[in-house]
């Protein structure tokens, strides 16, 4: 059974640090890119960027670029999103999503998401 | 960046009923435009990939049509977990982008 497990919902205060995780299972990790998707309170969803496990290739959408650092560790089949410096404004869930390769950018399966709040 | 409209923003009918949802993108993507699920609380669920090809479990009264610019989802008979809201999104250019959503409510 494929699953997307995600790490658990996190509260921070601005300009602190965060990595939330993806751990898939029951697929080849290599085989399927991974992509994150971000849905603000009561909005709708944004694509932020993908990753190729295999080889770590990432392409971000230019509005997160710079924002967030999309990385990938396929020895424990685990992708995560890094932020450096929170700002009120990263209060969201965040899902993962995986992407068949021979169809990047299809969305099969997602993770439960993490909910990520920053206040001070 | 490829903008999709969805409309209408919100569609009231009733169980049993026809749905019909529009989706339409600010340039070609050919026929590389999805369907996509969300209920309350839920992650969003895949429905239609490459604008007609249902996802592996989806339900054949869930069926999409369309190319270029002018893409429809259309559910032939509303069942009572039908209610939700539904975003189109397109994969063709970079950046993939999501339309705003179509909220499908019980009348």
């Amino acid at each position: 059974e494929v699953q997307l497990v995600q790490s658990g919902a996190e509260v921070k205060k601005p300009g602190e640090s965060l990595k939330i995780s993806c751990k898939a299972s029951g697929y080849s990790f290599t085989n399927f890119w991974i992509a994150w998707v971000r849905q603000m309170p009561g909005k709708g969803l944004e694509w932020m960027g993908i990753i190729s496990p295999v080889d770590s290739d990432t392409r971000y959408n230019p509005s997160f670029q710079g924002q967030v650092t999309i990385s990938a560790d396929k020895s424990i089949s685990t992708a995560y999103l890094h932020w450096s410096s929170l700002k009120a404004s990263d209060t969201a869930m965040y899902y993962c999503a995986r992407s068949p390769s021979m169809i990047r950018g299809v969305f099969d399966y997602w993770g439960q998401g993490t909910l990520v709040t920053v206040s001070s | 960046d490829t903008v999709l409209t969805q409309s209408p923003a919100t569609l009231s009918l009733s169980p049993g009923e026809r749905a019909t949802l529009s989706c339409r993108a600010s340039q070609s993507v050919s026929s590389y435009l999805a369907w996509y699920q969300q209920k309350p609380g839920q992650a969003p669920r895949l429905l239609i990939y490459d604008a007609s090809n249902r996802a592996t479990g989806i339900a054949a009264r869930f069926s999409g049509s369309g190319s270029g610019t002018d893409f429809t989802l259309t559910i032939s008979s509303l069942e009572p977990e039908d209610f939700a809201v539904y975003y189109c999104q397109q994969r063709d250019n970079w950046p993939f982008t999501f339309g705003p959503g179509t909220k499908v409510d019980i009348k």
